[in-house]
Parts: C-alpha cells; sequence; structure tokens
C-alpha cells in the first residue's frame, strides 16, 4: 500500500456540483494533514490544514478520520475557478508526503 | 504570512551547462528547506531536504553529485543542476515551514521551470 493515495481523478463536474475527494495514509502515526491546491504550472498553495474536529471555510469542509486513516475535502456549489489539482499533504515525524493530485475540472 | 521566493521563474540551457536554483525565505528563518521535482501532469517527487549549515539528505534515487544542494544560511538555499540533460527539464519547487497565525505551514516558492535543450 502506498504511503498517501488520492481518489484517482479527473473529476469532471458541472458549475454547482458537489464533489468529493479522499485521501488515505498508511502510517498510523501521522499527525499533520492538509490540502493544497495546485493550478497549472504553478506552486501548491495550501487551501485547508485538517483539524481532527473536522474544519470549514466557505464551500469547503475538510474531514479526518483517524480510526480509517483518511482525509477527505468537500467542495459545494463548484465554480469555474476551483478547476485545479487537489494535492493532500501527511506529515509523520520528519516525513512529508504528497499524495499525486486528483485534477478537478468544473465546466459552465 | 510567511513568504518563499524562488529563482529564476524559467531558465532555458544548453545540454552539458549547469543551471542554479535560488530559494529563499523573505521573512522568517528556515533551518530547513525541501526541494521537489515535478514532470508534466506527475505529483511533486522530494528530492532532497535542504539543512542549514549541513549536508542535504537526499531521497532515493536522487543523484548528489548531479543535484548540489547548499544551504550556506537560514534564508537561502540553492539548487545546483550540474551538466544539466534534456531529460532533467522539469519544474522545480522549493518550500519551508514558516508561521502563519498559530500554526505552521508549508510555503512553497514559485517554481523555476528548467528546458533543456
Amino acid at each position: 500500500r502506498k504511503e498517501v493515495e488520492q481518489d484517482p481523478g479527473p473529476f469532471n463536474v458541472p458549475e454547482g456540483a458537489t464533489v468529493a475527494f479522499n485521501c488515505t495514509y498508511s502510517n498510523s502515526a501521522s499527525q499533520s494533514f492538509f490540502w493544497y491546491r495546485q493550478d497549472c504550472r504553478k506552486e501548491p498553495k495550501l487551501l485547508m490544514s485538517v483539524y481532527s474536529s473536522g474544519n470549514e471555510d466557505g464551500r469547503f469542509t475538510a474531514q479526518l478520520n483517524r480510526a480509517s486513516q483518511y482525509i477527505s475535502l468537500l467542495i459545494r456549489d463548484s465554480k469555474l475557478s476551483d478547476s485545479a489539482t487537489y494535492l493532500c499533504v501527511v506529515i509523520a515525524g520528519t516525513a512529508l508526503i504528497f499524495g499525486k493530485g486528483t485534477t478537478l475540472s468544473v465546466s459552465s | 504570512g510567511a513568504v518563499v521566493s524562488q529563482h529564476p521563474s524559467w531558465v532555458i540551457c544548453k545540454s552539458g551547462t549547469s543551471v542554479k536554483i535560488e530559494c529563499r525565505s523573505l521573512d522568517f528563518q528556515a533551518t530547513t528547506m525541501f526541494w521537489y521535482r515535478q514532470f508534466p501532469k506527475q505529483s511533486l517527487m522530494l528530492m532532497a531536504t535542504s539543512n542549514e549549515g549541513s549536508k542535504a539528505t537526499y531521497e532515493q534515487g536522487v543523484e548528489k553529485d548531479k543535484f548540489l544542494i547548499n544551504h550556506a544560511s537560514l534564508t537561502l538555499s540553492t539548487l545546483t543542476v550540474t551538466s544539466a540533460h534534456p531529460e532533467d527539464s522539469s519544474f522545480y519547487i522549493c518550500s519551508a515551514w514558516g508561521l502563519a497565525g498559530a500554526s505552521g505551514e508549508l510555503f512553497f516558492g514559485e517554481g523555476s521551470r528548467l528546458t533543456v535543450l
């Protein structure tokens, strides 16, 4: 099993749709989790940190399930501007591990 | 918030030449910086962890003599691609941990797109 695995993409959704991505991790000692967004030919930028209690920022909701060792990202009311690649990042000790990313394409 | 600046953004060079990429933390000190490579439509791949004042730690499969990393100060790490070849053409990105509010965040440089002819 890979250390960090993400839903295979691409996800093609219409504007206004709700879409969810999952990311599973294999190291149960992982302590920090993040979702990053990467636009084509640009550097990744932090979208959200993921807390045990879950967190919400506008249309975006991130959740952590330690028992099943996955994190999720929910995007409601998708906008065209949400089209990007979403990377999950897991930190275990000093190791920082990126998922391969899930590509989202929102169309009008 | 913390900012990481990378330079140059674009570089085109001839095969066999060496290229240096700089990564600076602009308003914070970074004892550790990370260097990644990303090929088209692929994920970020960690190349090495740059440690201020000591040798970099390279990931398996990354040639340390090919990709020279120097982290001489708390705000600057450099990656030199020596004797570059077309297969080294890629998007190189650095990152560093900085404080953002009450928590830490991994900040990325803007990336450097290397094309070797």
